[in-house]
């Protein structure tokens, strides 16, 4: 077990163009969150898997943003049509999800930069 | 809606010394969750200490121990004997007990060990 891992580590992308970023969970865990987190806030919840299901979406998450966990391990975020708004880290973490109190175990985050 | 604010955006310390950071909070949840997360400079995020709110006793690991007030609503933690490998922004974060499993987290504080 090699704990959150996420790809990739840096994207740079121009305005207007889509990106795809990839989280792969610890292994067991059947929780998993997508956080951004921009330059001296806290990371802000954006949307939350239980197994293959999402279920729940922030506000945040708007129509240009989609999440996917297919099979209930992986999961992608999309952002289409990029906006420089958008630059932030994207932070992805799991959790075991056996009880409430079940800590966050987060990956390294993908550090998007559009210009 | 539940927040977090830490007051203190930047903190130092001198080695071995003890330093507080200091977190409230606002809920009108009577059951939850708090936890302390380190995220030194250009690493992932990980879990220093968590506290149940219907525990009166205060969480401790380690060097790591906190103070948990909950008619205050507030979860201070305390570092003793603050080592260089200290330094590093920590986050408060509060997660309602019940679906979803949703944490908020404050904006966090730059805690620095000076040698």
């Amino acid at each position: 077990d090699t704990g959150v891992s996420q790809d990739p580590r840096h994207k740079i992308t121009k305005r207007g163009q889509n990106v795809t970023f990839r989280c792969d969970p610890i292994s067991e865990h059947n929780r998993l969150y997508w956080y951004r987190q921009t330059l001296g806030q806290g990371p802000e919840f954006l949307t939350y898997f239980q197994n293959e299901a999402q279920l729940e979406k922030s506000r945040l998450l708007s129509d240009r943003f989609s999440a996917e966990r297919p099979k209930g391990s992986f999961s992608t975020l999309e952002i289409q049509r990029t906006e420089q708004g958008d630059s932030a880290m994207y932070l992805c973490a799991s959790s075991l999800g056996t009880g409430d109190n079940s800590p966050l175990h987060f990956g390294n985050g993908t550090r998007l930069t559009v210009t | 809606a539940q927040t977090v604010t830490q007051s203190q955006p930047e903190m130092s310390v001198q080695e071995a010394e003890t330093v507080t950071l200091s977190c409230t909070y606002d809920t009108s949840e009577s059951n939850y969750y708090l936890f302390w997360y380190k995220q030194p400079p250009s690493r992932q995020m990980i879990l220093v200490i968590r506290q149940e709110a219907y525990k009166q006793q205060n969480a401790t690991e380690n060097r790591f121990s906190v103070n948990f007030q909950k008619a205050a609503k507030s979860f201070s933690l305390k570092i003793s004997d603050s080592q260089l490998g200290d330094t590093a922004m920590y986050f408060c974060a509060f997660m309602k007990h019940g679906a979803g499993n949703q944490f908020y987290f404050g904006t966090g504080t730059s805690l620095t060990v000076i040698p």
